[in-house]
């Protein structure tokens, strides 16, 4: 049972335009959202996050946006460079009581062109 | 601030020998999580440790997988009698407390033959 799912396996953009990436979730007990970014032969290295009592968290050319009513969240990067060529994934954790553990979509490669 | 140290980097190993892999969590980060990502998935969380205990190890199969995180040392995610199957990216992660934000090695890609 996919719990996080990311519909899109991968995304084109022109450097300096905006590249959205999207996820949806199944599991309404979700209450802290991440999005990390991975290279090729690295670790995930976080990104961006956002609690679901908020609808939006930026960090610079990030943003994050949350629709709980439709189980959805979305990354912006704008304007996208070509350095942000990655895969992109975003996680998921429960709400108190559990353990912390991050639940992952399957990612998303983006491809930014010069 | 060293960052999440994983060891080795990269591992082969025979049909039914064992895989040792080691994670030294950030400086001060006292909560560890194992994640394996199977080639073209995303991470499945597999065990989450607090320094000598396991908390959650749901995700971890019941068989041939252990892990531990002793009070001195390194965090250590052992499999026995490696299969084919286990091919995969094993990911360490650590945070300074339960919920915060977890920080990535850089894995340790795992081969069997």
């Amino acid at each position: 049972d996919q719990q996080v799912k990311q519909n899109s396996p991968s995304l084109s953009v022109q450097e300096g335009r905006i590249s959205i990436l999207n996820c949806d979730y199944t599991n309404s007990m979700f209450d802290y959202f991440l999005w990390y970014k991975k290279y090729p032969a690295e670790g995930p290295t976080f990104l961006i996050s956002i609690s679901s009592i908020k609808d939006k968290n930026e960090d610079g050319r990030f943003t994050v946006f949350l629709n709980k009513s439709a189980k959805h969240l979305s990354l912006h990067i704008v304007p996208s460079q070509p350095g942000d060529s990655a895969v992109y994934f975003c996680a998921a954790t429960l709400g108190s009581g559990n353990t912390g553990k991050l639940i992952f979509g399957q990612g998303t490669t983006l491809q930014v062109k010069p | 601030n060293a960052g999440v140290m994983q060891n080795p980097r990269h591992l082969v190993r025979r049909r039914g020998q064992e895989a040792r892999l080691r994670c030294s969590p950030m400086k001060g980060h006292s909560h560890v999580y194992w994640y394996r990502q199977l080639p073209e998935e995303g991470l499945k969380f597999m065990v989450y440790l607090q320094k000598e205990n396991i908390i959650d190890e749901s995700g971890m199969p019941k068989e041939r997988f252990s892990a531990e995180f002793p009070k001195e040392g390194p965090s250590i995610l052992r499999i026995q009698q490696v299969v084919r199957g286990d091919s995969a990216a094993y990911f360490c992660a650590s945070s300074p407390y339960l919920k915060e934000t977890q920080y990535f090695g850089p894995g340790t890609r795992l081969l069997v033959l």
